[in-house]
């Protein structure tokens, strides 16, 4: 079967590092995806990893390990409003991604 | 530009009634999609279109219908609206080829 796991609740304090990890098993790989939701809100996308290594943008880093069918979420500096859930996605063939079930981050000052 | 736009905001409905929900996107994409979100499972696909003129099941399909009106309209029918489908339900676009999908605000539904 198809299947992604990230870790259901994160927690950490204003201005340090966290890393939210995503391991997948799909029939398929085309790349691994990241999506920041905050409550109530839509999903946005953070980034994306097709081939094997970090993706840096500003304060948010996702990377990829193709042979180990994982990747991670990096984000530095943690601010207030990254408080959100977070989901890894991932298109395994055509064009549908799947997501996992989310990984809700708290941020405390 | 607009995005992509969803009607209704909020819905209530009785167990068995009908209704259909609207999506559109003006950002010219070929693909459209409707999750669902419900507490703790994420976002399920329900229907996908890869391109107008066609349609898609995806992971939870049964109790759901979709129609690709156009290029920029896909909309979602419950002809028989159950209390588990009760949920959030998210329209979403992207370029085909590409993975950047971008999410409506989302429709709350109730069936009582």
């Amino acid at each position: 079967g198809q299947s992604l796991e990230q870790p259901s609740e994160v927690t950490a304090v204003e201005g340090a590092i966290v890393q939210i990890n995503c391991t997948y098993q799909t029939s398929g790989f085309y790349g691994l995806s990241w999506y920041q939701q905050h409550d109530g809100g839509a999903p946005t996308f953070l980034s994306y990893n097709a081939l094997d290594g970090l993706e840096e943008t500003g304060r948010f880093s996702s990377f990829l390990s193709r042979s180990d069918s994982y990747g991670y979420l990096l984000l530095q500096e943690l601010q207030m409003k990254d408080s959100a859930s977070y989901f890894c996605a991932v298109r395994d063939r055509g064009t549908a991604l799947i997501f996992g079930k989310g990984t809700t981050l708290s941020v405390s000052s | 530009n607009a995005g992509v736009t969803q009607t209704p905001k909020f819905q209530v409905l009785k167990t068995g009634q009908s209704m259909t929900l609207q999506c559109a996107q003006d950002m010219n994409h070929n693909s459209m999609y409707w999750y669902r979100q419900d507490p703790g499972m994420g976002l399920r696909l329900i229907y996908y279109s890869a391109s107008e003129g066609t349609t898609d099941k995806g992971e939870v399909p049964n109790g759901y219908n979709v129609s690709r009106l156009n290029k920029r309209e896909f909309s979602l029918r419950l002809e028989s609206a159950a209390p588990s489908q009760t949920s959030v339900y998210f329209c979403a676009s992207n370029q085909r080829g590409t993975d950047t999908q971008y999410f409506g605000p989302g429709t709350r539904l109730t069936v009582l």
